[in-house]
Formats: structure tokens, sequence, C-alpha cells
């Protein structure tokens, strides 16, 4: 069975830090792989998603980027986080565009 | 552009009780619609999908019903239970990629 893994579970950091979010999927190939923000009291905000290695679509200009170096590995990444950047990160995959199973999700509080 | 919006963003019903969530979505073209439920400080789980060429699916005390002609489907869940308090989400496919709802927080009174 396929199972998604996100890392950290929670995390703070100072204004101006950077930021890497790692998420991992196991049990498929080839995935499409989702960035999703959730601010509190929030729906879903889809960040990034990729459909294969090095390929990366960014739906919102901002101060994250993604990248995918590994079939299976999406990274969320930032060079200086701001206070905006806070809220609840989640990863999810999907086969092609169809259902998306979502990870456990990252708590990034940005003091 | 799609979107997808609930009828309320809060729902309190009596354990025992049935729930009915609503949403409404604007693309006519989505073919393909999900519910999920969030709990607190959890990712979105997966309840039930169904696809346009249906007008009705059921799970286990679940059932999602799908109206095209206006634009709408709902999730019934049958005989609350204390852990079915959750958010939950629509989610309608739109130009290959999903458009959540803002969700509606279903609380369940003792």
């Amino acid at each position: 069975s396929q199972t998604i893994h996100q890392w950290p579970a929670t995390l703070v950091q100072p204004v101006g830090s950077p930021l890497s979010l790692e998420c991992t999927v196991e049990g498929t190939s080839n995935p499409n792989l989702y960035w999703y923000r959730q601010a509190a009291g929030r729906g879903l905000q889809l960040l990034f998603y990729s459909v294969g290695i090095g390929q990366i679509s960014s739906e919102v200009p901002q101060n994250l980027s993604a990248s995918r170096p590994q079939d299976r590995q999406f990274i969320l990444s930032s060079k200086k986080l701001l206070l905006s950047d806070s809220g609840f990160y989640l990863c999810a995959w999907s086969v092609h565009a169809d259902t998306q199973y979502f990870g456990p999700g990252t708590r990034l509080t940005v003091l | 552009g799609e979107s997808v919006g609930l009828h309320l963003p809060t729902l309190s019903v009596q354990e025992g009780d049935n729930s009915i969530i609503n949403c409404a979505y604007s693309n006519s073209a989505s073919d393909y619609f999900i519910w999920y439920k969030q709990e607190s400080g959890k990712g979105p789980q997966f309840i039930i999908d169904i696809r346009s060429n249906m007008d009705k699916r059921q799970g286990q005390r679940v059932t999602v019903l799908l109206n095209k002609t206006v634009k709408h489907l709902s999730l019934q869940i049958a005989a609350t239970q204390p852990g079915d308090s959750a958010v939950y989400f629509c989610a309608g496919m739109g130009a290959q990629k999903l458009v959540f709802g803002q969700g509606t927080r279903l609380t369940i009174n003792p």
C-alpha cells in the first residue's frame, strides 16, 4: 500500500532563516506530487505541483520554491522566511490528475 | 476557472442524527468531485468521490449526491458519531487540478 511521509511535524523558525520541508511517498511510482499551504481556519492553497523528476509548476508567486530530486521526493524550500509563511504545509500525491492523498502535514511557525 | 464553495462554514448536529454538508461549484466542465475529512492538526483524509456520470454514490455511513443541473453536491453522514467531528472539504477537478472549497466544521452535540 502507498504511504506518504512529511517531516518535520512541527517547526519554529525565525524570520529570515532558511526552510526545507521534505515529503516522500512509498509504494507507487511516478506520482504527481503537490505542496499546499493551509492558514488557520482556512482552505487549502495549492503552491506547487510536479508531474515528474525536475518538473515543477508554481501556482502563486511567493517566497517559496520546490524541487523534486527523486521520483518520490518533494522538497519545499525558502532562502529567507517571512512572517506570512507561517501555516500548515501539506504534501499530497496522486496517480495522474486524480484523487489526491495527503500527508500528515508540517506546522510552521515563523517568529 | 473553477471555484468551489460551501453553503455553511459550521454545522452542529446531535449525536445519532444524520448530517448533510453542502457544496456548490461553478465549472460545469468539472467531471470529478471528492469529499475529504480533516481532523484537527492532521492532513485531509479521503472519504468518497463521485464522477459526473453518476448522481449518487454510497460508502460506509456516507452518501454523496451530485446535482449537475444546479452544480451542487452534498455529503450525507448517517448516524453521526463523535468521531465524525472534523472539517469537511469538497473538491472539484478543474483544468487538471483539484480546487478545494473553504470547508465546513462539523460539531457533534452529545
